[in-house]
């Protein structure tokens, strides 16, 4: 069974410009989960989509947004790119987001990085 | 505000010898605990859960993880560490009822001695 894939796998921006990442859950999984991972500081929660909807975002400004398409793939966008926004950002996928005890299954990550 | 603290950034082990990794938490109520581990160019992968009932929780690859409600801890450990076993090691808490979101720990990096 494939597990959760992300494309690209880098991804170089210039400041201003936007840039879109996108996840394919596991088969069957309902929920994408977006993390920010940024060096030095851990995951940072930033947007749960389930069954369409956006669920639940963290503490990031509206120029982080994204959705999630009939399919359950799930895309991120970021406008106005600022160097700060270079990280590691991953995704993950859960069977149906029930709540916290569904297991949340990663992808390997898009690099991204602001110059 | 809930939080996750990995007071250890990095921990360097020698291989055979045993291994814990600490993770204290700040919650109003028992949340559900994780951990997870990360190694190089992959993402994270599940190593063990505790939502409820036996405080001693086994998990993937010989580790296992206690909660302590009085310590507001969920300490990893493993008796004898592989070479394989370096990675980064993530300690994460969600609530247990509400609206979802995890909360994870700044992780900590561990390095093996041949």
């Amino acid at each position: 069974e494939a597990g959760v894939t992300q494309s690209p796998t880098h991804l170089i921006k210039t400041r201003g410009q936007q840039a879109t990442l996108r996840c394919s859950p596991i088969s069957g999984h309902t929920s994408v989960y977006w993390y920010q991972q940024a060096l030095g500081l851990g995951l940072q929660f930033l947007l749960w989509y389930d069954e369409g909807e956006e669920r639940n975002r963290g503490n990031f400004p509206p120029r982080f947004s994204g959705r999630q398409f009939p399919n359950y793939s799930s895309e991120l966008n970021v406008n106005a790119l600022e160097l700060e926004d270079s990280a590691l950002y991953l995704c993950a996928s859960s069977l149906d987001g029930g709540g916290g005890s569904d297991t949340q299954y990663f992808g390997p990550g898009t690099r991204l990085t602001v110059l | 505000a809930q939080s996750v603290t990995q007071p250890d950034i990095h921990i360097t082990v020698s291989e055979g010898a045993s291994l814990e990794l600490r993770c204290n938490y700040s919650y109003g109520a028992t949340p559900y605990l994780f951990w997870y581990v990360q190694s190089p160019g992959q993402g994270l992968q599940l190593l063990l859960k505790y939502f409820s009932g036996d405080t001693l929780v086994q998990g993937i690859k010989g580790f296992e993880a206690e909660f302590k409600r009085s310590q507001s801890s969920f300490n990893l450990r493993k008796p004898s560490v592989h070479w394989s076993d370096a990675a980064e090691y993530f300690c994460a808490v969600v609530k247990a009822s509400g609206t979802y979101k995890y909360i994870f720990g700044t992780g900590t990096r561990l390095k093996v001695l041949a």
